[in-house]
């Protein structure tokens, strides 16, 4: 089965600076790449994702990568505020099947003022 | 309006028993999914569930059983609670088995 390790486990930044947080996976028909954030006491909320159609998506300012031929895939936070603090997880599936997510392990990111 | 709403939020149980956690959501979608998050915070799928096909992770022990009165309710039964069972469950639900995960606040299970 799929198997998505994500880097660093915690991860902590100045506030206005970037975050990248990176995760790798296993299978290499796995086509859909969503990013999920976690705030303390909520439920995990989709934030952005990436088929493997494309190669980078941008939504403000967070971005995905992807590259198909390495197996990895990263989230990039730009001018982060201390809302962002939070722990995301990657995940990776077949079809954008959400009974085929595999979530990585999580990110804790820490912004401090 | 809450969106996917599960109850309790909190259950400290005794060993041995059994216990149900609740799950509704509102979107009208037509899959529903069980996830355990564990105390490193490790999400796995237990259940993904729609009218037609009930999909379970292997991995789940047979003392886990979802229940579903209708499309828009996935309720979680657990049989004979073990401590490490302790954990927070999230309920989740999307529209068609490939649409985005909305997922309920969680429910922190602690099996004393």
């Amino acid at each position: 089965g799929e198997n998505v390790e994500q880097h660093p486990s915690t991860l902590s930044v100045q506030e206005g600076d970037s975050a990248v947080i990176k995760c790798t996976y296993s299978d290499s028909a796995s086509n859909y790449f969503p990013w999920y954030k976690q705030e303390l006491g909520k439920g995990p909320q989709l934030i952005i994702d990436i088929r493997s159609n494309v190669g980078e998506k941008k939504d403000q300012r967070i971005a995905v990568t992807l590259n198909k031929t390495a197996k990895h895939f990263s989230l990039h936070i730009t001018e982060t505020q201390p809302e962002d603090s939070a722990v995301y997880f990657c995940a990776a599936s077949l079809n954008n099947a959400g009974n085929m997510l595999t979530f990585g392990g999580g990110t804790r990111l820490m912004v401090k003022p | 309006d809450t969106a996917v709403s599960q109850t309790p939020k909190y259950l400290v149980t005794q060993m041995g028993n059994d216990k149900s956690i609740k799950c509704e959501q509102n979107l009208g979608h037509d899959t529903m999914y069980w996830y355990k998050q564990d105390s490193k915070k490790f999400l796995k799928i237990m259940f993904s569930y729609n009218n037609k096909e009930l999909i379970i992770n292997e991995t789940v022990p047979n003392r886990f059983s979802p229940k579903s009165p209708d499309k828009a309710h996935l309720n979680l039964h657990i049989n004979s609670l073990e401590l490490g069972d302790s954990a927070v469950y999230f309920c989740a639900s999307s529209q068609h088995s490939t649409g985005e995960l909305f997922f309920g606040e969680g429910s922190r299970l602690t099996v004393l």
